[in-house]
Protein backbone atom coordinates (compact mmCIF):
# COMPACT_ATOMS: atom_id res chain seq x y z
CA UNK A 1 0.00 0.00 0.00
CA UNK A 2 1.03 3.85 -1.00
CA UNK A 3 2.55 5.70 2.16
CA UNK A 4 3.74 9.14 2.94
CA UNK A 5 7.52 8.54 4.43
CA UNK A 6 9.12 10.78 6.55
CA UNK A 7 12.91 11.95 7.32
CA UNK A 8 14.31 11.75 9.66
CA UNK A 9 12.28 10.09 12.81
CA UNK A 10 13.95 11.91 15.05
CA UNK A 11 16.42 15.04 15.32
CA UNK A 12 17.80 16.38 18.00
CA UNK A 13 19.37 19.86 17.48
CA UNK A 14 20.86 22.96 19.08
CA UNK A 15 18.63 26.68 19.72
CA UNK A 16 19.67 28.90 16.48
CA UNK A 17 20.19 25.93 14.04
CA UNK A 18 18.48 25.05 10.77
CA UNK A 19 16.49 22.27 10.43
CA UNK A 20 15.59 20.49 7.05
CA UNK A 21 12.20 17.56 7.74
CA UNK A 22 12.37 15.32 4.50
CA UNK A 23 8.66 14.23 3.18
CA UNK A 24 7.93 12.07 0.51
CA UNK A 25 4.22 12.09 -0.25
CA UNK A 26 2.26 9.18 -2.56
CA UNK A 27 3.09 9.60 -5.66
CA UNK A 28 0.23 10.79 -7.36
CA UNK A 29 -1.35 13.03 -4.85
CA UNK A 30 -1.38 16.91 -5.80
CA UNK A 31 -1.68 18.51 -2.10
CA UNK A 32 0.73 18.45 0.43
CA UNK A 33 0.91 19.88 3.97
CA UNK A 34 2.72 20.17 7.09
CA UNK A 35 1.21 19.68 10.64
CA UNK A 36 3.02 19.89 13.93
CA UNK A 37 2.17 18.14 17.64
CA UNK A 38 3.67 19.85 20.98
CA UNK A 39 4.28 17.02 23.13
CA UNK A 40 0.62 17.12 24.90
CA UNK A 41 -0.91 18.94 23.00
CA UNK A 42 -3.25 18.43 19.75
CA UNK A 43 -2.11 18.57 16.30
CA UNK A 44 -1.78 22.31 14.41
CA UNK A 45 -1.95 23.00 11.03
CA UNK A 46 1.01 24.96 9.55
CA UNK A 47 0.92 24.98 5.82
CA UNK A 48 -0.46 23.79 2.78
CA UNK A 49 1.40 23.62 -0.63
CA UNK A 50 -0.58 22.84 -4.11
CA UNK A 51 0.79 23.24 -7.69
CA UNK A 52 4.18 24.08 -6.34
CA UNK A 53 3.11 27.35 -4.09
CA UNK A 54 1.57 27.81 -0.53
CA UNK A 55 -2.10 27.72 -1.04
CA UNK A 56 -2.65 28.42 2.89
CA UNK A 57 -0.38 29.00 6.12
CA UNK A 58 -1.37 29.56 9.80
CA UNK A 59 -0.16 32.41 12.12
CA UNK A 60 2.63 29.43 13.32
CA UNK A 61 4.05 29.57 10.19
CA UNK A 62 6.25 32.58 10.21
CA UNK A 63 9.65 33.91 8.27
CA UNK A 64 11.84 31.06 10.12
CA UNK A 65 9.51 28.54 8.37
CA UNK A 66 9.59 27.78 4.70
CA UNK A 67 7.97 24.42 2.87
CA UNK A 68 9.74 23.66 -0.76
CA UNK A 69 9.20 20.92 -3.52
CA UNK A 70 12.43 20.83 -5.15
CA UNK A 71 12.24 17.52 -7.45
CA UNK A 72 8.59 16.56 -7.66
CA UNK A 73 9.01 14.26 -5.28
CA UNK A 74 10.67 15.45 -2.26
CA UNK A 75 8.38 18.07 0.27
CA UNK A 76 10.96 19.87 2.94
CA UNK A 77 9.99 21.90 5.84
CA UNK A 78 12.84 23.90 6.89
CA UNK A 79 12.99 25.72 9.71
CA UNK A 80 15.63 28.44 9.65
CA UNK A 81 16.68 29.27 13.29
CA UNK A 82 15.20 27.18 15.86
CA UNK A 83 13.97 28.11 18.77
CA UNK A 84 12.79 25.78 22.35
CA UNK A 85 9.27 26.15 21.07
CA UNK A 86 9.51 24.05 17.84
CA UNK A 87 10.14 20.88 19.86
CA UNK A 88 7.21 19.22 18.33
CA UNK A 89 6.45 15.82 16.37
CA UNK A 90 5.83 17.14 12.63
CA UNK A 91 3.99 15.64 10.50
CA UNK A 92 3.33 15.35 6.22
CA UNK A 93 0.29 14.76 4.97
CA UNK A 94 -0.75 14.48 1.58
CA UNK A 95 -3.98 13.91 -0.18
CA UNK A 96 -5.42 13.89 -4.32
CA UNK A 97 -7.88 16.08 -4.07
CA UNK A 98 -8.36 19.15 -1.49
CA UNK A 99 -11.12 17.49 0.62
CA UNK A 100 -9.89 14.17 0.22
CA UNK A 101 -8.68 11.52 2.78
CA UNK A 102 -5.54 12.72 3.99
CA UNK A 103 -2.35 10.32 4.36
CA UNK A 104 0.07 11.11 7.44
CA UNK A 105 3.66 10.24 7.60
CA UNK A 106 4.77 8.86 11.08
CA UNK A 107 6.43 11.91 12.30
CA UNK A 108 9.69 13.62 12.51
CA UNK A 109 10.13 14.44 16.17
CA UNK A 110 12.14 17.57 16.56
CA UNK A 111 14.11 18.36 20.04
CA UNK A 112 15.71 21.62 20.37
CA UNK A 113 18.32 22.03 22.93
CA UNK B 1 -14.26 27.80 22.63
CA UNK B 2 -12.41 25.11 20.57
CA UNK B 3 -14.13 24.68 17.11
CA UNK B 4 -13.87 20.83 17.49
CA UNK B 5 -15.01 18.98 20.60
CA UNK B 6 -13.71 15.80 21.57
CA UNK B 7 -15.64 13.74 24.60
CA UNK B 8 -14.74 11.63 26.54
CA UNK B 9 -11.07 13.15 27.23
CA UNK B 10 -9.67 9.45 28.15
CA UNK B 11 -11.59 6.35 28.57
CA UNK B 12 -10.84 2.88 30.10
CA UNK B 13 -12.94 0.20 28.73
CA UNK B 14 -12.55 -3.63 29.23
CA UNK B 15 -11.90 -6.11 26.79
CA UNK B 16 -15.18 -6.72 24.69
CA UNK B 17 -17.11 -3.81 25.56
CA UNK B 18 -18.63 -1.33 23.19
CA UNK B 19 -16.98 2.40 22.52
CA UNK B 20 -18.39 5.34 21.71
CA UNK B 21 -16.77 8.81 21.30
CA UNK B 22 -18.28 11.78 20.79
CA UNK B 23 -17.29 14.61 18.59
CA UNK B 24 -18.93 18.09 18.13
CA UNK B 25 -18.11 21.34 15.90
CA UNK B 26 -19.37 24.48 15.81
CA UNK B 27 -18.68 25.58 12.50
CA UNK B 28 -19.59 24.75 8.83
CA UNK B 29 -17.66 21.86 7.29
CA UNK B 30 -17.24 19.94 4.29
CA UNK B 31 -15.94 16.63 5.77
CA UNK B 32 -14.96 15.32 9.01
CA UNK B 33 -12.18 12.99 9.83
CA UNK B 34 -11.73 9.77 12.41
CA UNK B 35 -8.09 9.65 13.07
CA UNK B 36 -5.97 6.92 15.19
CA UNK B 37 -2.52 8.03 16.96
CA UNK B 38 -1.06 5.27 17.92
CA UNK B 39 1.09 5.42 21.06
CA UNK B 40 4.35 6.03 19.16
CA UNK B 41 2.69 8.91 17.49
CA UNK B 42 2.25 7.86 13.49
CA UNK B 43 -1.53 9.42 13.11
CA UNK B 44 -3.57 6.85 10.68
CA UNK B 45 -7.00 8.02 8.82
CA UNK B 46 -10.01 5.74 9.74
CA UNK B 47 -13.01 7.55 7.92
CA UNK B 48 -13.95 10.62 6.00
CA UNK B 49 -17.56 11.54 6.37
CA UNK B 50 -19.94 14.26 4.76
CA UNK B 51 -23.21 12.79 5.49
CA UNK B 52 -24.60 9.19 7.19
CA UNK B 53 -22.67 6.40 8.38
CA UNK B 54 -19.54 4.05 6.90
CA UNK B 55 -18.72 0.93 8.41
CA UNK B 56 -15.21 -1.12 8.04
CA UNK B 57 -14.74 -3.62 10.44
CA UNK B 58 -15.60 -3.24 13.99
CA UNK B 59 -15.31 0.72 13.54
CA UNK B 60 -18.45 2.76 12.69
CA UNK B 61 -17.95 6.11 12.05
CA UNK B 62 -21.94 8.54 11.97
CA UNK B 63 -22.32 12.22 11.38
CA UNK B 64 -25.43 14.73 11.91
CA UNK B 65 -24.88 17.71 9.94
CA UNK B 66 -28.27 19.36 11.82
CA UNK B 67 -26.27 18.84 14.90
CA UNK B 68 -23.12 19.40 14.43
CA UNK B 69 -22.17 16.15 15.92
CA UNK B 70 -19.95 12.82 15.08
CA UNK B 71 -19.45 9.14 16.72
CA UNK B 72 -16.83 6.62 16.44
CA UNK B 73 -18.16 3.25 17.39
CA UNK B 74 -16.14 0.27 18.61
CA UNK B 75 -17.65 -2.95 18.85
CA UNK B 76 -16.02 -6.09 20.95
CA UNK B 77 -12.97 -3.59 21.74
CA UNK B 78 -9.66 -5.16 21.90
CA UNK B 79 -6.16 -4.25 23.71
CA UNK B 80 -4.85 -3.47 20.31
CA UNK B 81 -7.70 -0.40 19.70
CA UNK B 82 -5.85 1.03 22.66
CA UNK B 83 -4.75 4.74 20.87
CA UNK B 84 -5.83 8.22 20.50
CA UNK B 85 -8.60 8.29 18.35
CA UNK B 86 -8.94 12.56 17.14
CA UNK B 87 -11.55 13.86 15.43
CA UNK B 88 -10.52 16.53 12.76
CA UNK B 89 -12.68 19.34 10.12
CA UNK B 90 -12.56 20.14 7.06
CA UNK B 91 -13.90 23.80 6.33
CA UNK B 92 -14.17 23.91 2.64
CA UNK B 93 -10.97 22.90 1.41
CA UNK B 94 -7.20 22.58 2.65
CA UNK B 95 -6.51 21.87 6.00
CA UNK B 96 -8.17 19.98 9.13
CA UNK B 97 -8.75 21.87 12.30
CA UNK B 98 -8.20 18.74 15.02
CA UNK B 99 -9.83 18.34 18.23
CA UNK B 100 -7.97 17.21 21.69
CA UNK B 101 -8.15 13.68 20.75
CA UNK B 102 -9.66 10.69 23.00
CA UNK B 103 -7.32 8.43 24.45
CA UNK B 104 -8.53 4.90 24.77
CA UNK B 105 -6.70 2.38 26.92
CA UNK B 106 -8.77 -1.48 26.47
CA UNK B 107 -8.13 -4.07 29.01
CA UNK B 108 -8.04 -7.41 29.27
Amino acid sequence: EPEVTQTPSHQVTQMGQEVILRCVPISNHLYFYWYRQILGQKVEFLVSFYNNEISEKSEIFDDQFSVERPDGSNFTLKIRSTKLEDSAMYFCASTWGNTGELFFGEGSRLTVL
Amino acid sequence: KNEVEQSPQNLTAQEGEFITINCSYSVGISALHWLQQHPGGGIVSLFMLSSGKKKHGRLIATINIQEKHSSLHITASHPRDSAVYICAVNRGASKLTFGTGTRLQVTL
